[in-house]
């Protein structure tokens, strides 16, 4: 069945260090590709998508390519803030379930001052 | 704004009790989920709705039900709990019905339920 791996955390950076969290799928055909963020005490928000092969989803300066070559969706920042400290999954659509999502195990990052 | 709320931010209850968790959205989306979510593994859907009176098995119905009167409800009950029912309960909604493709589900804060 379909699946989805994260890297393991957490992830502890400094203020302004550039972050990757990891992110590969397991599916047939052409997916959808998602993160979603979940800042504490809070439920899950979408942070970005991407749909279809080569495509770039950004916001608020993270980044992620869907890669389907390598079947990877892993995401990026340039320079990471305090604020920016939460749990991260990665998620997928597949392309024959119009409404089910599959989450990764989720990825804690901690931004210290 | 999309609003997903939770009847209760964290719960306390005994081993063998009834357990309701309700979910209120105000957003008139057709499809409701209840996730569960444990470090390490993620969330893991329990149960989907995708209409009133719908519901649909997700990965790990076992030991729960749900109920859909209302289209903006969607209840998660625990017949009989069990301690290896602590955890976070999330619950999303998302439009689209049955057929439709989504790909946004908007989420309630979550409720920690401990089962003593």
């Amino acid at each position: 069945g379909d699946s989805v791996t994260q890297m393991e955390g957490p992830v502890t950076l400094s203020e302004e260090a550039f972050l990757t969290i990891n992110c590969t799928y397991t599916a047939t055909g052409y997916p959808s590709l998602f993160w979603y963020v979940q800042y504490p005490g809070e439920g899950l928000q979408l942070l970005l998508k991407a749909t279809k092969a080569d495509d770039k989803g950004s916001n608020k300066g993270f980044e992620a390519t869907y890669r389907k070559e390598t079947t990877s969706f892993h995401l990026e920042k340039g320079s990471v803030q305090v604020s920016d400290s939460a749990v991260y999954f990665c998620a997928l659509r597949p392309n024959n379930a119009g409404n089910m999502l599959t989450f990764g195990g989720g990825t804690r990052l901690m931004v210290k001052p | 704004d999309v609003k997903v709320t939770q009847s209760s931010r964290y719960l306390v209850k005994r081993t063998g009790e009834k357990v309701f968790l309700e979910c209120v959205q105000d957003m008139d989306h057709e499809n409701m989920f209840w996730y569960r979510q444990d470090p390490g593994l993620g969330l893991r859907l329990i149960y989907f709705s995708y209409d009133v009176k719908m519901k649909e098995k997700g990965d790990i119905p076992e030991g729960y039900s749900v109920s859909r009167e209302k289209k903006e409800r969607f209840s998660l009950i625990l017949e009989s709990a069990s301690t290896n029912q602590t955890s976070m309960y999330l619950c999303a909604s998302s439009t689209g019905g049955l057929a439709g493709r989504t790909d946004t589900q908007y989420f309630g804060p979550g409720t920690r339920l401990t089962v003593l």
